[in-house]
């Protein structure tokens, strides 16, 4: 597609139970981002792809968030046992190659998750 | 570390008046940076960047931005503010060298309204 496309865009979870987030990044883009955004927090840095290299896991919280990324492309979160502090925007991002060659970085419209 | 900081939580304007949104940056080498703007319910799009060259940067909207590396700033403006222009705005930056995945760092985001 012509952006990042994530889904679901809105999901509410009960407490306890997993959830997984979906990113498809755009097409030719090597490095991919998760940030999570939560209500007065601003944007964290979750777990960083690039090509095939070991993940950058630097910013997952607990040992509850996981993510791969299946061919190089598609990305999931898990989010296991979900906390109500789970509760925030997850986004994703990818970029040509990782940012360090100052490429830019697209986000998607994020998945809102809700644990009640 | 990297490091951003936006002082304002909130910046009011009257429409057709000139705006400003600060930011300030700490980094150990030579900077990336960047602006994101987060419209309501919406994910990040991106206004401009800079890489390298003029310190002054045109991006989208008619948004502009000053590196002023003295001052470890890059402040964004806009010679005449509309009201369309009321949203969230994130400063960021990554490192050109070093230790960082490339990875960027957010500032926590400043809310600009734009009054008719």
């Amino acid at each position: 597609g012509a952006g990042v496309s994530q889904s679901p865009s809105n999901k509410v979870t009960e407490k306890g139970k997993d959830v997984e987030l979906r990113c498809d990044p755009i097409s030719g883009h090597t490095a991919l981002y998760w940030y999570r955004q939560s209500l007065g927090q601003g944007l964290e840095f979750l777990i960083y792809f690039q090509g095939n290299s070991a993940p950058d896991k630097s910013g997952l919280p607990s040992d509850r968030f996981s993510a791969e990324r299946t061919g190089g492309s598609v990305s999931t979160l898990t989010i296991q046992r979900t906390q109500q502090e789970d509760s925030a925007v997850y986004l994703c991002a990818s970029s040509p190659t990782q940012d360090r060659s100052g490429n830019t970085i697209y986000f998607g419209e994020g998945s809102w998750l809700t644990v009640v | 570390a990297q490091s951003v900081a936006q002082p304002e939580d909130q910046v009011n304007v009257a429409e057709g008046n000139p705006l400003t949104v600060k930011c300030t940056y700490s980094v150990s080498g030579n900077p990336y940076l960047f602006w994101y703007v987060q419209y309501p319910n919406r994910g990040l799009q991106f206004l401009l960047k800079y890489i390298t060259g003029d310190n002054l940067v045109k991006g989208s909207y008619g948004f502009e931005a000053e590196f002023n590396k003295s001052q470890t700033s890059f402040h964004l403006k806009k010679p005449s503010a509309l009201v369309s222009d009321s949203a969230l705005y994130f400063c960021a930056v990554t490192e050109r060298y070093g230790g960082s995945q490339g990875n960027l760092i957010f500032g926590k985001g400043t809310k600009l309204s734009v009054k008719p």
